[in-house]
């Protein structure tokens, strides 16, 4: 059975300093590695894609990478609008069907 | 692009009665539909996967004859919670897939049974 374990639950930074939220991924194949942002009482908006172990994506203040264990959001200088609950995903490589499992999440607040 | 409506936002029902919820894909044509329900402060579990023309696949646990799935359309599906008790209270988000790997998901819909 695919398992996702996102660390930490939570995290609080002051505005500027920089950290990673990590996320552990067990999975017989991996199709996918998936990162979603979500906002209080909205969906998850899509944010990265990880397909092969080394692979790196970029947007704005975040970087995701991928290892064969686990996938690292990095987020650089933070601002109080990044503030959301992080969402990680994992697709099998062995289902036909698209299926997501997702992690718990990530609760960042950034503090201004 | 990958923009996906749900309708409505939020809903109340008594006890006992049928609600239904929109799910549309307004700039592409969903393959696959996906079904999620969240609790407050949990993450999102799956309900049923839903491919255009075909009868939904349901995750274990999750009561086939209770949550009715129908995706008719290849840019719509619909969830209708027959007979809903105060249980059945949360967030209801769907989700939409093209013929690529990343699922896009709606607003969500937030149904409080009375």
């Amino acid at each position: 059975e695919d398992q996702v374990t996102q660390s930490p639950e939570a995290l609080r930074l002051q505005e500027g300093e920089s950290s990673s939220l990590n996320c552990s991924y067990t999975v017989s194949g991996l199709r996918g590695l998936f990162w979603y942002r979500q906002d209080p009482g909205k969906g998850p908006e899509f944010l990265f894609t990880l397909y092969s172990a080394g692979e790196e994506k970029e947007k704005e203040r975040l970087k995701a990478t991928l290892t064969k264990k686990e996938s690292f959001l990095h987020i650089t200088a933070p601002k109080p609008e990044d503030s959301a609950t992080y969402l990680c995903a994992v697709q099998d490589s062995g289902g036909s069907n698209y299926k997501l499992t997702f992690g718990k999440g990530t609760l960042l607040t950034v503090n201004p | 692009g990958a923009v996906v409506s749900q309708h409505p936002s939020w809903v109340i029902c008594k006890s006992g009665t049928s609600v239904k919820i929109e799910c549309r894909s307004l700039d592409f044509q969903a393959t696959t539909m996906f079904w999620y329900r969240q609790f407050p402060k949990q993450s999102l579990m799956l309900m049923a996967t839903s491919n255009e023309g075909s009868k939904a696949t349901y995750e274990q646990g999750v009561e086939k004859d209770k949550f009715l799935i129908n995706h008719a359309s290849l840019t719509l599906s619909t969830l209708t919670v027959t007979s809903a008790h105060p249980e059945d209270s949360s967030f209801y988000i769907c989700s939409a897939t093209d013929y690529s790997y990343e699922q896009y998901f709606g607003p969500g819909t937030r149904l409080t049974v009375t």
